[in-house]
This record gives C-alpha cells, structure tokens and sequence, in this order.
C-alpha cells in the first residue's frame, strides 16, 4: 500500500461551490499532515497545515483530520477561478514527507 | 530576499552526460531537499541534508550524489543520466531540522531531460 494515497480523479466544481479533496494515509504513527497547491509549471506552496484531530480553518479552506481512520481532508469553499490547480496531501513520518499524487482541480466560471 | 533558487531552469542530457543541479536558499535555513516529480507518481525525496556536512538518502537516491557546501546551497548530481531521470527536480528548505514539521519552501523547480 502506498503511503499517501490520492485516489479522485480530476475535479471539477462551478464558481462557489464547495470542493472536497480527500487523502489517506498508512502509517499510523504519522503526527503531521499538510495540504500544498501546486499551479500547472510551478512549485508547491503549504496552504494548510494540521496535527490534531478535527477541523482547521483558514479563510475559505478547511484541513479535517481523522487519525483513528488514517485519513486527511481538504474543503474549498466559494471556490474561485484563481484555486484551479493540483493539490499535493503530504504526511510526515521518517523525519520526511511523503506526498500523495496530487488531485487536480478545475474552478468552472 | 529570493528564498529558494535553483539553476538551471531546463537542461537536455544526452545519456551518459554528466550535469550538476544547483539549488540555494537565503533565509538561514538549517534543512534541505532533493525531490523529483513524474507524471503520475508525485513528489518523490531523493536526498535530504539536516545541517551543513550532513546528507541522507530519501527515497528513490540510486543515481544520484548530494553536496551540502555550506549552509546555503545543497547541490545534486547526476554522474550518468537515464533516461529515467527524466523529469522535474524540485530543491526545498527548511527551518528546523528535518524531524520538525516546519513548512518546506520549494524552488522553481529543474525541468531535465534526458535523450
């Protein structure tokens, strides 16, 4: 089993709607977890960052994380054209990170 | 204040060549990575320096050798290029040592390939 696992395919969501990006992940003993976005020829950025159980917000994104089910969740809300891009999960264990494949996500004006 | 930079921006390889990947960062930072990126296979750690004089294989380093210089740049090799070391070379920094969970800032990224 990989370790980060991204499974959706692309998605894509109207203007204002709600996009959900979900991950998981197989070691247990994993404390860390991040969210990067990654724009088409460009370098990921950290959009969010969580290391306990439940829900962070930050503006219009909010990272969910359940350790009992090995699983990490990103919500985009009132999804704008500008959040087009892919969205790399990535777990820390081992002193390094692990990333997922990335979801890609298309904002429809 | 430039953070990460990474030179060159493109590079064709014949296979065998040699080449030198250059990566600097300038925000003090003590950590320091090597990572590939495929199409379909996402981010993958190659080499990662905790501290100056001080280097570690990641996940795929068959091929490749490291150099950390000095507290800015961390460097990789390639001594015969595959063509299966085709693909986008992404250097990152950070803070801490490697066991912190301090973001990783990314440079722009080495788009390689080798022919």
């Amino acid at each position: 089993q990989k370790e980060v696992e991204q499974n959706s395919g692309p998605l894509s969501v109207p203007e204002g709607a709600i996009a959900s990006l979900n991950c998981t992940y197989s070691d247990r003993g994993s404390q860390s977890f991040f969210w990067y976005r990654q724009y088409s020829g460009k370098s990921p950025e950290l959009i969010m960052s969580i290391y306990s159980n439940g829900d962070k917000e930050d503006g219009r994104f909010t990272a969910q994380l359940n350790k009992a089910s090995q699983y990490v969740s990103l919500l985009i809300r009132d999804s704008q054209p500008s959040d087009s891009a892919t969205y790399l999960c990535a777990v820390k264990g081992n002193n390094r990170l692990a990333f997922g494949k990335g979801n890609q996500v298309v904002v429809i004006p | 204040n430039a953070g990460v930079t990474q030179t060159p921006k493109f590079q064709v390889l014949k296979t065998g060549q040699s080449m030198t990947l250059q990566c600097a960062q300038d925000m003090n930072h003590n950590s320091m990575y090597w990572y590939r990126q495929d199409p379909g296979m996402g981010l993958r750690l190659i080499y990662y320096s905790a501290s100056e004089g001080t280097t570690d294989k990641g996940e795929v380093p068959n091929g490749y050798n490291v150099s950390r210089l000095n507290k800015r740049e961390f460097s990789l090799r390639l001594e015969s290029a595959a063509p299966s070391q085709t693909s986008v070379y992404f250097c990152a920094s950070s803070e801490g040592g490697v066991w912190m969970d301090d973001e990783q800032f990314f440079g722009p990224g080495t788009r390689l390939t080798v022919l």
